[in-house]
């Protein structure tokens, strides 16, 4: 079955370490994106890609990094820059079409003591 | 400004009972579509529906419905018959599509509205 699977599910760090989150897809779908929620709150935008090679700055970039070398692969970097990086991070993608779903992987919720 | 305006942050409902969930939304683009996702408590968001704002009639997908009201801005989503797995945080979204055309932009949400269903 087709799908968006992000990995690991929980994940505990230390402050001032860097730690990359997982994205994988088999949907074959052109754009991806990472969003971040935060309890009570919707979902925010930290980066996105519309092709291999290429990402933009989403709402909330400022801390984190990706890279999109595959097509099907979409990792993000939290680095120790990042002021409030515990929260939970969904990965997805879409076909990239105007009026196209974004269709989500599980989540990782990603704590940092 | 917020762009997607969930004013319900919570709502109980019982089982069997229909449910109407508001999402009013703030665009000067003309093109832009509306979506709505669930998140239940384990965490992953479903695709329930999907309005475009040149659509004329309103979207539907089963027990889902999408009363929009493109004057007032007003893209609501209606669930007929709840049920208790309809319990769930409910999510409005939107894309804005810019006359230069593209459409893998991310979508805007709201804060959502946790919808508890009662036996």
């Amino acid at each position: 079955d087709g799908g968006i699977t992000q990995s690991p599910k929980y994940l505990f760090r230390k402050e001032g370490q860097n730690v990359t989150l997982s994205c994988e897809q088999n949907l074959n779908h052109d754009a991806m994106y990472w969003y971040r929620q935060d309890p009570g709150q919707g979902l925010r935008l930290i980066y996105y890609s519309q092709i291999v090679n290429d990402f933009q700055k989403g709402d909330i970039a400022e801390g984190y990094s990706v890279s999109r070398e595959k097509k099907e692969s979409f990792p993000l970097t939290v680095t120790s820059a990042q002021k409030n990086p515990t929260a939970f991070y969904l990965c997805a993608s879409s076909t990239g079409i105007a009026y196209s779903p974004l269709h989500f992987g599980n989540g990782t919720r990603l704590t940092v003591t | 400004a917020q762009k997607i305006t969930q004013t319900q942050p919570g709502m109980f409902v019982q089982e069997k009972e229909a449910v109407t969930l508001d999402c009013t939304y703030d665009t000067s683009d003309p093109s832009y579509g509306l979506f709505w996702y669930k998140q239940p408590s384990s965490g992953e968001m479903i695709f329930l529906i999907y309005q475009g704002s040149y659509d004329q009639q309103n979207a539907t997908e089963g027990r889902y419905s999408l009363n929009f009201q493109k004057a007032r801005k007003s893209a609501n989503l209606v669930i007929s018959a709840s049920q208790l797995g309809d319990s769930a945080m409910y999510f409005c979204a939107m894309r804005e599509v810019p006359y230069s055309g593209g459409g893998a932009d991310g979508l805007t949400f709201g804060k959502g509205t946790h919808l508890i269903i009662q036996p």
